[in-house]
């Protein structure tokens, strides 16, 4: 099955700098890489995703990157603010399979 | 719209017993999948349903099952429960085979 790993576990950064979490994955058949955001005490929120055909995906303040050759994919948050303190999850997901497999999470800190 | 909402929220059984949670998906949303996540295992995916039909499962034992009904609102069962089934049980629903909105989960914890 699909194996995703993620990295750091853990990401602390100054309020206005910028934060990358980076996911590789296994499964080459996969093509579509969400990114999920959760809060304590909350459901993961889907934050942002890039499907296969797509090498990169902005949304305000947010983008994903992906590398099919590599597999491997990246969020990029710029200007982070303290809102953006959360654990943060990449996943990965094949057609017609119809499941999510993620990543072990990173917890990002923003410092003030 | 209305988001996932998952019902009860928070659950307390002791071992040997079974649960059965609920979730509502979003209002037009066909699909409903199940995840657990627990701290050691990260997020895992149990089943998924789409018009009633179990279209994918996890690798978890026989013990989880679960279901859909004609208005798409879905359950899933665990039965004789074990201490290791304490988790954060997660429902999201889909409109499209990929996008997936997560409820708020229900919180079992078993004695």
């Amino acid at each position: 099955g699909e194996n995703v790993e993620q990295h750091p576990s853990t990401l602390s950064v100054q309020e206005g700098d910028s934060a990358v979490i980076k996911c590789t994955y296994s499964d080459s058949a996969s093509n579509y890489f969400p990114w999920y955001k959760q809060e304590l005490g909350k459901g993961p929120q889907l934050i942002i995703d890039i499907r296969s055909n797509v090498g990169e995906k902005k949304d305000q303040r947010i983008a994903v990157t992906l590398n099919k050759t590599a597999k491997h994919f990246s969020l990029h948050i710029t200007e982070t603010q303290p809102e953006d303190s959360a654990v943060y999850f990449c996943a990965a997901q094949r057609s017609n399979d119809y499941k999510l497999s993620f990543g072990a999470g990173t917890t990002v800190t923003v410092r003030a | 719209k209305a988001g996932v909402t998952q019902t009860p929220r928070y659950l307390i059984k002791t071992r040997g017993q079974q649960v059965t949670l609920s979730c509502s998906p979003i209002s037009g949303h066909r699909s409903v999948s199940w995840y657990q996540q627990t701290p050691g295992q990260g997020l895992q995916f149990l089943f998924e349903y789409f018009s009633e039909t179990q279209r994918n499962k996890g690798n978890f034992p026989g013990r989880f099952s679960g279901r859909q009904f004609s208005n798409s609102r879905s359950e899933m069962n665990v039965s004789t429960l074990e201490l290791g089934d304490s988790a954060l049980y997660l429902c999201a629903s889909s409109y499209s085979d990929f996008e997936q909105f997560f409820g708020p989960g229900t919180r079992l914890t078993v004695l």
